[in-house]
């Protein structure tokens, strides 16, 4: 019973390159959150998606970044032109409904050098 | 400032005794919360949730308690092992947003010593 896929574990970019980051859901689940984290701290909103539809990208940057979650295939999240200041943990989480558990992915760790 | 806070950023534990962890909780919140825990390197691991009409709610080896009177929540785990190292959220579904964001705290470090 596989849980929330993410690919690539570790991605590292240089400036002004671009970064693709994977997330596969959990099996039966149709709701994608992604969320951003610095070392020593909490996890911040950035986007939530159901298939085909992004419901709130409040939390994401209205430059540069962009995510999708098509009708087949994983959810992605692109960052276009990174910075240094993009370097973080990705998490992707996945739920079957709203209000309801989300379950997590081990995460993507961007380094931008 | 966030909805939802940890009171102790570091918790250190000596093997085999309890551990309790806060966090409080501000109005924006909804009384549906969840904890989390994190090994390092790892994403977050769902433990145990809770919900408004219960006060308490345990399992295995986890007991979390909800007084919605002073917003405030508490995880605590019982008889803790070098396993339990590990930095633990607590997640509240927010009630400002239609869909339910869940907002983090900011962590506590629990530490197990021998």
């Amino acid at each position: 019973n596989a849980g929330v896929m993410q690919n690539p574990r570790h991605l590292v970019r240089r400036r002004g390159q671009e970064a693709r980051l994977r997330c596969s859901p959990m099996k039966g689940h149709s709701h994608v959150y992604w969320y951003r984290q610095l070392p020593e701290e909490g996890l911040k909103f950035m986007v939530y998606l159901q298939k085909e539809n992004i419901i709130d990208e409040s939390g994401m940057p209205k430059e540069r970044f962009s995510a999708e979650f098509p009708k087949e295939g994983p959810s992605i999240l692109r960052i276009q032109q990174v910075v240094r200041g993009d370097s973080a943990a990705y998490f992707c989480a996945s739920s079957p409904g709203a209000y309801q558990p989300q379950h997590f992915g081990d995460g993507t760790r961007l380094s931008i050098l | 400032g966030e909805s939802v806070g940890l009171h102790l950023p570091t918790l250190s534990v000596q093997e085999g005794d309890n551990s309790i962890i806060n966090c409080a909780y501000s109005n924006s919140a909804s009384d549906y919360f969840i904890w989390y825990k994190q090994e390092s390197g790892k994403g977050p691991q769902f433990i145990i949730d809770i919900r408004s009409n219960m006060d308490k709610r345990q399992g295995q080896r986890v007991t979390v308690l909800l007084n919605k009177t002073v917003k405030h929540l508490s995880l605590q785990i019982a008889a803790t092992q070098p396993g339990d190292s590990a930095v633990y959220f607590c997640a509240g579904f927010m009630t400002t947003d239609s869909w339910g964001k869940l907002q983090f705290g900011a962590g506590t470090q629990v530490v197990v010593t021998p």
